[in-house]
């Protein structure tokens, strides 16, 4: 059972450049989110979803946009990367409030 | 803003010992309360959840939680080089879209042998 599985692991991205982060959860959970963790600080939530075709607005979401397509898929897209974007970023998803996070991909914006 | 605060530490204990790890709470909408355990470059994983106030306690893990004080804690007993990580703690309010947790900054726990 591989969880929640994020890709890439590692990015560098110039200043200016988009990519897009992408999240697959194994478990059928309708629930999944994009957090990000900068040093020394907890994990702060960027978007969420509750089900396929139904995102919303995190505490940080500028600079970001996402989709959900499918119940599996979870794609967090960065639009013109800033140094601020300078994070890792966990995928979670979940059934209630047992929440399974993914092992992460760590970006920086140069 | 709602706010989590927890001690960055790091903190240092010799195995065996028991270790009390904390985290204060402004918001009183706060309902549901979560210990994480986040191992160097991985994703935190769920240790304890709690609801509302009271004791819970799995294995030697003992988590409280003090509405009245807006403090929950997070007790290790016989602690275990293994048990060295980033504790996090998160919180959620009643009502609130599961899974939208806000978190502490995450204590640093060494133990050493």
């Amino acid at each position: 059972n591989a969880g929640v599985t994020q890709t890439p692991k590692f990015r560098i991205l110039k200043i200016g450049q988009s990519m897009t982060l992408q999240c697959t959860q194994d478990m059928n959970h309708n629930y999944m989110y994009w957090y990000r963790q900068d040093p020394g600080m907890g994990l702060k939530l960027i978007y969420y979803s509750v089900g396929a075709g139904i995102t919303d607005k995190g505490e940080v979401p500028n600079g970001y946009n996402v989709s959900r397509s499918t119940t599996e898929d979870f794609p967090l897209r960065l639009e013109l990367a800033a140094p601020s974007q300078t994070s890792v970023y966990f995928c979670a998803s979940s059934y209630s409030y047992t929440i399974y996070f993914g092992e992460g991909s760590w970006l920086t914006v140069v | 803003q709602k706010e989590v605060e927890q001690d960055p530490g790091p903190l240092s204990v010799p195995e065996g010992a028991i270790v009390s790890l904390n985290c204060t709470y402004s918001n009183s909408a706060f309902q549901y309360f979560m210990w994480y355990r986040q191992y160097s470059r991985k994703g935190p994983e769920l240790l304890m959840y709690t609801y509302s106030s009271g004791n819970k306690e799995d294995g030697r893990f003992t988590a409280q939680v003090d509405k009245s004080s807006k403090y929950i804690s997070l007790f290790i007993r016989d602690s275990q080089p293994s048990d060295s990580a980033t504790y996090l703690c998160a919180m959620s309010e009643r009502g609130s879209t599961l899974g939208r947790l806000y978190f502490g900054r995450g204590t640093q726990l060494t133990v050493w042998p």
